[in-house]
């Protein structure tokens, strides 16, 4: 089955410094990929998501990367901020699943 | 306009008991998904519902079964509960009907279920 894995576990930046993470997903099938932004004690937020027929996307700080060939696909937040702080999960999908296969999360620290 | 609810918003049971668990999806939304979130890790899928039957299925043993309604709402139960089902409870909502159908998926705030 699907297999998403992410990477770093733990990120820790500078207040204004940019942040990236990267996930690598198993399943060649997969064409949605989102990411979720969980804020302690709080829901996974949807932040921003991507599928397979653009290779990248932009919301403001937050922009998103897929390299189908690779199978992976990356989180980049730009001019960071403390409120930008929380646990950031990557996910992936197969067209016509209900499944989200999430990786296990990367905890983001901005310092101020 | 009301997002995802779930309640209770914290349950503790004792093992062998059984539990119920409820969502109410997002307005306009007919689908329900549900996902364990064990402590500092990535939500499991549990299973989907849509049109009142299980639509897709993770890899959780039968003590875990669901069930929705016609007003899309959907329960959660857990049978003889061990001392690992303790975790997050995540319902997430989407639309899956007609030419819109699309797979994004809008969580509540979780149950947490304590299990001792």
């Amino acid at each position: 089955g699907e297999n998403v894995e992410q990477h770093p576990s733990t990120l820790s930046v500078q207040e204004g410094d940019s942040a990236v993470i990267k996930c690598t997903y198993s399943d060649s099938a997969s064409n949605y990929f989102p990411w979720y932004k969980q804020e302690l004690g709080k829901r996974p937020q949807l932040i921003i998501d991507i599928r397979s027929n653009v290779g990248e996307k932009k919301d403001q700080r937050i922009a998103v990367t897929l390299n189908k060939t690779a199978k992976h696909f990356s989180l980049h937040i730009t001019e960071t901020q403390p409120e930008d702080s929380a646990v950031y999960f990557c996910a992936a999908s197969r067209p016509g699943w209900g499944k989200l296969q999430f990786g296990a999360g990367t905890q983001v620290v901005v310092t101020p | 306009d009301a997002g995802v609810t779930q309640s209770p918003t914290h349950l503790i049971k004792t093992r062998g008991q059984q539990v119920t668990l409820r969502c109410s999806p997002k307005s306009g939304h007919d689908t329900v998904s549900w996902y364990q979130q064990a402590l500092g890790q990535g939500p499991q899928f549990i299973f989907q519902y849509y049109e009142e039957e299980e639509r897709q299925r993770g890899n959780f043993p039968d003590r875990f079964s669901g069930h929705q309604f016609p007003n899309y709402s959907s329960e959660l139960n857990v049978n003889a509960l061990l001392l690992g089902d303790s975790a997050l409870y995540l319902c997430a909502s989407s639309f899956l009907r007609g030419e819109q159908a699309k797979n994004i998926q809008y969580f509540g705030a979780g149950t947490r279920l304590s299990v001792l």
